[in-house]
């Protein structure tokens, strides 16, 4: 089983639908969550982070994380075909160095017009 | 755009060759980690390197190696490829003991094996 489990999709939605994602991890010492987008070709780039539990908001993204359940949700409402990418999951123990994060495999989301 | 860049962009390679491909970090940031991602996959870790030393390796062979130099740029050195190194290789740069949000990835190099 891997640490960090990500359903690959891919999942298509039409605009200005809510997208749900979600990722499922097994390491109980985990203690930040991230979400990142990555476009083709391009490197990941971090969306945004929670450290511990509890939710984040940030304009259309909202980010859940279930120490309980080991389950981590990103919502994004109001979705634009610009949203379409990959998102990452990723997940790291408490900084107290060196910060390496593990990842989940990606979700391709596709935001049609 | 982050202030990390790599070089090149994609290069192709035949079985057992060597290949180098580099990193310029962000300005002001001391440390580089470098990761592996296969088509469809994440990124995995290969190794972290912090002022000029290596600082945690993921599970890859002794063939994958690394060097930072004073300026905070780095390499990565793979040695007798084999085909499932084709994939994106991405560095990134970060500050040590700070949150994700320091941490900035490259546009990554594209590696083929043939």
């Amino acid at each position: 089983q891997k640490e960090v489990e990500q359903d690959p999709g891919p999942l298509s939605v039409p605009e200005g639908a809510i997208v749900s994602l979600n990722c499922t991890y097994s390491n109980s010492a985990f203690q930040y969550f991230m979400w990142y987008r990555q476009y083709s070709r391009k490197g990941p780039e971090l969306l945004m982070y929670t450290y511990s539990s509890g939710n984040k908001e940030d304009g259309r993204f909202t980010a859940q994380v279930d120490k309980s359940s080991k389950y981590i949700s990103l919502f994004i409402r109001d979705s634009q075909p610009s949203d379409s990418a990959t998102y990452l999951c990723a997940m790291s123990g408490a900084s107290g160095g060196s910060y390496i994060p593990t990842f989940g495999r990606g979700t391709s989301l596709i935001v049609h017009p | 755009e982050t202030g990390v860049t790599q070089s090149p962009t994609h290069l192709i390679k035949t079985r057992g060759q060597q290949v180098t491909l580099r990193c310029s970090s962000q300005s002001g940031h001391n440390t580089v980690s470098w990761y592996q991602q296969a088509l469809g996959q994440g990124p995995q870790f290969i190794f972290q390197y912090y002022r000029e030393e290596e600082n945690g390796r993921g599970n890859f062979p002794p063939r994958f190696s690394g060097l930072q130099f004073p300026n905070y740029s780095s390499e990565l050195n793979v040695n007798a490829l084999e085909l499932d190194d084709s994939a994106l290789y991405l560095c990134a740069s970060s500050l040590p003991g700070q949150g994700p949000d320091t941490q900035y990835f490259g546009p990554g190099t594209r590696l083929t094996v043939l």
